[in-house]
């Protein structure tokens, strides 16, 4: 079946700090890759998608490229800001599932310091 | 924004009593979910719904559980009786359309189930 495996947290970065949480999957076919955030005392919101190998997803200066080759899709930043602490979810949806379902990794805790 | 609400924030309950989660989605939206996220695992999909039926569920959602769209703007949750093992975080979500690809999900805030 899928399976969506993210680095353990927590992260604690200081401001500025470059950031990546690594994501690898699982999946038959080609599935859709997505990141969620969930900020402290809120629902996980859409972050950023890529629907096909190649693409990089973006959004609020955080990139994901679709690695196919490594079945990867890493979440970085550049320079990470206070406002940025939060639980990032790595997810797919793969072609072999139903298409409602989302499959979730375990979330990775994000902790930024001033 | 419009955004998808969840009520009770936090619900406490003793094993065996139901309990009933309620969530009002975004109010255009046709396609609505349950998620849950047991502490410190993953977050699991549970079950879908449109057009007043279940599309799609996990294994997970066993007879215990049951979804209902009671009026035009709820989407409840109802396990008839709770087991320790149901303590987790319910995520309700909606969409417009039924492609995630193109229709992201929008969650709620949650509600922290907690069976003692």
């Amino acid at each position: 079946g899928n399976s969506v495996t993210q680095m353990e947290g927590p992260v604690t970065l200081s401001e500025e700090a470059f950031l990546t949480i690594n994501c690898t999957y699982t999946a038959t076919g080609y599935p859709s890759l997505f990141w969620y955030v969930q900020y402290p005392g809120e629902g996980l919101q859409l972050l950023l998608k890529a629907t096909k190998a190649d693409d990089k997803g973006s959004n609020k200066g955080f990139e994901a490229t679709y690695r196919k080759e490594t079945t990867s899709f890493h979440l970085e930043k550049g320079s990470v800001q206070v406002s940025d602490s939060a639980v990032y979810f790595c997810a797919l949806k793969g072609p072999g599932a139903g298409s409602y379902q989302l499959t979730f990794g375990k979330g990775t805790k994000l902790s930024v310091i001033p | 924004e419009p955004e998808v609400t969840q009520t009770p924030s936090h619900q406490v309950t003793q094993m065996g009593q139901e309990v009933i989660l309620r969530c009002v989605p975004i109010s255009n939206h046709l396609y609505f979910y349950w998620y849950r996220q047991i502490l410190g695992q993953k977050v699991e999909f549970l079950v879908s719904f449109y057009n007043n039926e279940i599309s799609e569920k996990s294994e997970i959602f066993d007879d215990q559980f049951s979804v209902e769209r009671p009026d035009g703007s709820n989407f409840t949750l109802k396990i008839r009786s709770t087991k320790l093992e149901d303590s987790a975080m319910y995520f309700c979500a909606s969409s417009l359309l039924r492609d995630t690809n193109n229709s992201p999900l929008h969650f709620g805030n949650g509600t922290r189930l907690t069976v003692t």
